[in-house]
């Protein structure tokens, strides 16, 4: 069983430029929530995604932007890249019907993809 | 807002020993979640202990267990016979149970946890 699967692992990318990082949740879910984990911080959250629709967003700039695919995979994309976005990025996924629910509510991240940002 | 707190930077610990981790959160809520989660060397976050705070009993997951004072606004990671593989950084994260923002974690900063041989 396929944990949740995040591509690429590092890159490196120059101020001003664009990215696109790739997840792919856990088999059998369906919700994917991306976060960002500065160097000796704790992960902030940046978006959910359900349904292919943002379901829910934290406190970042229109510069980071989302996709979620009819498989249920999905797509951080953060645009004019700054040197303060230099961070681990981390995709959670999980089951939407267990989110709601007292019982269950398990959420499962990935390794992270480094982006450096020079 | 949630807030969560860990105000231990870095704890260290002997190996079978037993070493206690901290962690306050500020809420309104009265129903929640709260989890302990580790994060090796690999970067990926892994759950260890969960924690809904309408349950009085303290959760425990074989070494690990919690001390959840929900007045007090605590949740405590007690770690047992500590083991060299335990060594990691260990964030605490609040949820809400429902309502805006009741769909992502709130993460304290981290504690780093070394096991000395």
């Amino acid at each position: 069983d396929a944990g949740v699967t995040q591509s690429p692992t590092h890159l490196i990318k120059t101020r001003g430029q664009q990215v696109t990082l790739r997840c792919s949740p856990k088999s059998g879910h369906d919700t994917v929530s991306w976060y960002q984990q500065a160097l000796g911080q704790g992960p902030q959250f940046i978006f959910q995604y359900y349904e292919e629709e943002e379901r829910q967003r934290g406190n970042f700039p229109d510069r980071f932007s989302g996709h979620q695919f009819p498989n249920y995979s999905s797509e951080l994309n953060v645009n004019a890249l700054l040197l303060g976005d230099s961070a681990l990025y981390l995709c959670a996924s999980s089951l939407n019907r267990e989110l709601n629910r007292y019982s269950g509510n398990t959420i499962y991240f990935g390794e992270g993809s480094w982006l450096t940002v020079v | 807002a949630q807030t969560v707190t860990q105000s231990q930077p870095e704890m260290s610990v002997q190996e079978a020993e037993t070493v206690t981790l901290s962690c306050t959160y500020d809420t309104s809520e009265s129903d929640y979640y709260l989890f302990w989660y580790k994060q090796p060397p690999s970067r990926q976050m892994i759950l260890v202990i969960r924690q809904e705070a309408y349950k009085q009993q303290n959760a425990t997951e074989n070494r690990f267990s919690v001390n959840f004072q929900k007045a007090a606004k605590s949740f405590s990671l007690k770690i047992s016979d500590s083991q060299l593989g335990d060594a990691a950084m260990y964030f605490c994260a609040y949820r809400r149970i429902a309502g805006a923002g009741s769909y992502q974690l709130t993460f304290g900063k981290g504690t780093k946890l070394s096991v000395i041989p």
